[in-house]
C-alpha cells in the first residue's frame, strides 16, 4: 500500500521561501507510472494543483500557470521523495499543502498525504 | 484550463435518502472523471475513478455516471458516515481542476 508522508514548516514569513517534502513508502519516485503532485487547499481557492514531477525515461515537470514562475518541485531518488518550493510568498499563499500520487490511465489520485498547514505571516 | 463546476454547493438531507450530486465541464473530457470524499481534517478520499468505476474498499451505495461533459455522483441511501464534502476532479489535461466542492449536511 502507498503511503506519502509530508514534513516542513507550518509559518513562513511573506517574501521567503516555503519548503516541504514528501517520503513516499510502497512506491517510487521513479515510477515509470505514477506522477509525484502537490495541491493546496484554501477556502478562497478551494483544492488548487500547483504541479507534478514524473520519470519516464527522463524527469519532467508541469506547473500550474498561476505559480510558474515561482515553484519548483524536485524529485530525490537517493531518499525516494519529492519536495516543493514555492519562492516570494504572500499571506494568498497561505493553505493546507497535500503532497499526492496521480496514476492510472485515468489519472486518479489515489494517495495523499495528511497535509500541512502553511501560514505566511510576519 | 477545463473548469469543473458543481451543483448544488451544499445540501441537506436525512439518514437513508437518495442523494445526486452534479458536475460540469468546460469541455468535453470523456469519462476523465474522478470523486472525492473528505471529511473535516482530513485530505481527500476517492471514491470513483473513470466516471463510474467504484475504488476498492468504497461501499457500493456510491455510484457515478455521465460521459463528456455532464456527470453524477448518487449516494443511494445516505449513512452516517457520509456527511461530509465531495468533489469532482477531471484528469483529462493538466492542469488538474477541481470542482468547488458539495458538503452534505444533516436535515
Amino acid at each position: 500500500q502507498v503511503q506519502v508522508q509530508q514534513s516542513g514548516p507550518g509559518l513562513v514569513k511573506p517574501s521567503q521561501t516555503l519548503s516541504l517534502t514528501c517520503a513516499i513508502s510502497g512506491d517510487s519516485v521513479s515510477s515509470n507510472s505514477a506522477a509525484w503532485n502537490w495541491i493546496r487547499q484554501s477556502p478562497s481557492r478551494g483544492l488548487e494543483w500547483l504541479g507534478r514531477t514524473y520519470y519516464r525515461s527522463k524527469w519532467y515537470n508541469d506547473y500550474a500557470v498561476s505559480v510558474k514562475s515561482r515553484i519548483t518541485i524536485n524529485p530525490d531518488t537517493s531518499k525516494n521523495q519529492f519536495s516543493l518550493q514555492l519562492n516570494s510568498v504572500t499571506p494568498e499563499d497561505t493553505a493546507v499543502y497535500y503532497c499526492a500520487r496521480h496514476i492510472g490511465a485515468f489519472g486518479t489520485i489515489d494517495s495523499w498525504g495528511q497535509g500541512t498547514l502553511v501560514t505566511v505571516s510576519s | 484550463d477545463i473548469q469543473m463546476t458543481q451543483s448544488p454547493s451544499s445540501l441537506s438531507a436525512s439518514v437513508g435518502d437518495r442523494v445526486t450530486i452534479t458536475c460540469r465541464a468546460s469541455q468535453s473530457i470523456n469519462n476523465y472523471l474522478n470523486w472525492y470524499q473528505q471529511k473535516p481534517g482530513k485530505a481527500p478520499n476517492l471514491l470513483i475513478y473513470a466516471a463510474s468505476s467504484l475504488e476498492s474498499g468504497v461501499p457500493s451505495r456510491f455510484s457515478g455516471s455521465g460521459s463528456g461533459t455532464d456527470f453524477a455522483l448518487t449516494i443511494s441511501s445516505l449513512q452516517p458516515e457520509d456527511f461530509a464534502t465531495y468533489y469532482c476532479q477531471q484528469s483529462y489535461s493538466i492542469p488538474l481542476t477541481f470542482g468547488g466542492g458539495t458538503k452534505v449536511e444533516i436535515k
